[in-house]
C-alpha cells in the first residue's frame, strides 16, 4: 500500500527548542517536499527534492532546513522554532512529473503548536 | 512569479446541484502543470489531478470534470450531481515545470465547498 507517513502527528514545544519532522515513503518516488498550510493562506512550499542530496527552498524556507540522505526519507528540521511557525505541515511524495502514471501522496499532517 | 487564485472563499449547494469552483493562474512559463486537491473535514490532502500546459483537452472522472483554457488562465473544476461526500475544501495549485525536472508549486486559498442534504 502507497503511503507517506510522518511522525510526530502533533507537537507542543516552546520556542527555540530543536525539532525534527520525519517523512518516509515507501513508493521510491524521486520528488518530495514540505508544505505548511495556515488559515487563509492555503499551503505554502518550505522546501522540495527532487532525489538524494538535491533539494531547494519554497517559498517559505526561513527558519527551516530538510535534508535528503536516503530516497525514502525527507526530514524537515527546525532549530529554533518561533511561534510563528505554528501551523499544520504536509510531507507529499511525488512521481515524475512527465511520467503518464503520475501520482502524488500527502502525509497525514503533523499540526505544530510553538509557545 | 507564479499565483493561483480561487476567488470562492465558500460555496454552498444544495445535494444534486453542479457546481463549479473557479481556478484562475498566472505565470510567464510555458511549460507548467496545474493540478486540483481535495482536503476533507477529516484533515487529509487527496491529489484528484494533474494537467500540463501542453495539453488543453478537457477531462472528465465520473462526476467531475475539468476544463483547462490557457486563453483565460483557467483551470476550473465542476462536480456534477453533488453529494454529501464531496463537502471538502478543494485546492487549485501551479508548478512550473521544465525539463531538469520540478520547481515550486504554488496553491491557491482554497475553496470551502459545502453540500447540503
Amino acid at each position: 500500500e502507497a503511503q507517506v507517513t510522518q511522525n510526530p502527528r502533533y507537537l507542543i514545544t516552546v520556542t527555540g527548542k530543536k525539532l525534527t519532522v520525519t517523512c518516509s515513503q515507501n513508493m521510491n518516488h524521486e520528488y518530495m517536499s514540505w508544505y505548511r498550510q495556515d488559515p487563509g493562506l492555503g499551503l505554502r512550499q518550505i522546501y522540495y527534492s527532487m532525489n538524494v542530496e538535491v533539494t531547494d527552498k519554497g517559498d517559505v524556507p526561513e527558519g527551516y532546513k530538510v535534508s535528503r540522505k536516503e530516497k525514502r526519507n525527507f526530514p524537515l528540521i527546525l532549530e529554533s522554532p518561533s511561534p510563528n511557525q505554528t501551523s499544520l505541515y504536509f510531507c507529499a511524495s511525488t512521481s515524475l512529473i512527465h511520467s503518464d502514471k503520475h501520482e502524488q501522496y500527502f502525509g497525514p499532517g503533523t499540526r505544530l503548536t510553538v509557545t | 512569479a507564479q499565483k493561483v487564485t480561487q476567488a470562492q472563499t465558500e460555496i454552498s449547494v444544495v445535494e444534486k446541484e453542479d457546481v463549479t469552483l473557479d481556478c484562475v493562474y498566472e505565470t510567464r512559463d510555458t511549460t507548467y502543470y496545474l493540478f486540483w486537491y481535495k482536503q476533507p473535514p477529516s484533515g487529509e490532502l487527496v491529489f484528484l489531478i494533474r494537467r500540463n500546459s501542453f495539453d488543453e483537452q478537457n477531462e472528465i472522472s465520473g462526476r467531475y470534470s475539468w476544463n483547462f483554457q490557457k486563453s483565460t488562465s483557467s483551470f476550473n473544476f465542476t462536480i456534477t450531481a453533488s453529494q454529501v461526500v464531496d463537502s471538502a475544501v478543494y485546492f487549485c495549485a501551479l508548478l512550473q515545470g521544465d525539463s531538469g525536472g520540478y520547481q515550486k508549486v504554488t496553491f491557491g486559498t482554497g475553496t470551502k465547498l459545502q453540500v447540503i442534504p
